[in-house]
């Protein structure tokens, strides 16, 4: 059984771009949720979808966007980039997101400059 | 809001040692759920056990075990004859329904031979 795939695994953009990370679930999972993890903040949540909505977001800027679409891949795309935007991005699958437990990506390293 | 504390930035073991990994959380929850995860060099976060709040039995898979105490917020994981591959930072983790998890800063464990 495949795992979560994330693509790419490195990514380098200048400011004020923007960018699109990909991220297919396990083959049955609905749900899928981002995360962003930097030395800094630690690892936080970005939002999660379910059946194509999003059901739930964390506190980030509007810069910061996703979707997911009826083959349950999902995308988030960062616009007009920050270099604070540097960091690992992770995708994380579960069947319908009841806690029962996230099966994570390798993420997306995205570097800012 | 919740909150998940990890107080040992780093440890140290030797091989075939046991060693226990603190984590202290704070949510207004009743139900809920708690992880610990593990994320080596090559990034992927492993779930490497999964604790329901309802349950006063502590999870155990394999050489890793839990000391749960709901009463007082704490979920400590117990890694028992710690092997070379145990190497990496590990991650408490809560989940209340809402389809997101709050994460502790991370505990780096080093296996020694």
């Amino acid at each position: 059984k495949a795992g979560v795939t994330q693509t790419p695994r490195y990514l380098i953009k200048t400011r004020g771009q923007q960018v699109t990370l990909s991220c297919s679930p396990i083959s049955g999972h609905r749900s899928v949720s981002w995360y962003q993890q930097t030395p800094g903040q630690g690892l936080q949540f970005l939002f999660e979808y379910f059946s194509e909505t999003q059901r739930n977001k964390g506190n980030f800027p509007g810069r910061f966007s996703g979707r997911q679409f009826s083959n349950s891949r999902s995308e988030m795309n960062v616009s007009t980039l920050e270099l604070g935007d540097s960091a690992l991005y992770l995708c994380a699958s579960s069947p319908d997101g009841s806690n029962y437990g996230y099966t994570f990506g390798s993420g997306t390293r995205l570097t800012v400059v | 809001a919740q909150t998940v504390t990890q107080s040992q930035p780093e440890m140290s073991v030797q091989e075939a040692e046991t060693v226990t990994l603190s984590c202290t959380y704070d949510t207004s929850e009743n139900n809920y759920y708690l992880f610990w995860y593990k994320q080596p060099p090559s990034r992927q976060m492993i779930l490497v056990i999964r604790q329901e709040a309802y349950k006063q039995q502590n999870a155990t898979e394999n050489r890793f075990s839990v000391n749960f105490q709901k009463a007082a917020k704490s979920f400590s994981l117990k890694i028992s004859d710690s092997q070379l591959g145990d190497t990496a930072m590990y991650f408490c983790a809560l989940g209340e329904y809402g389809n997101k998890l709050v994460f502790g800063a991370g505990t780096i464990l080093r296996v020694k031979s």
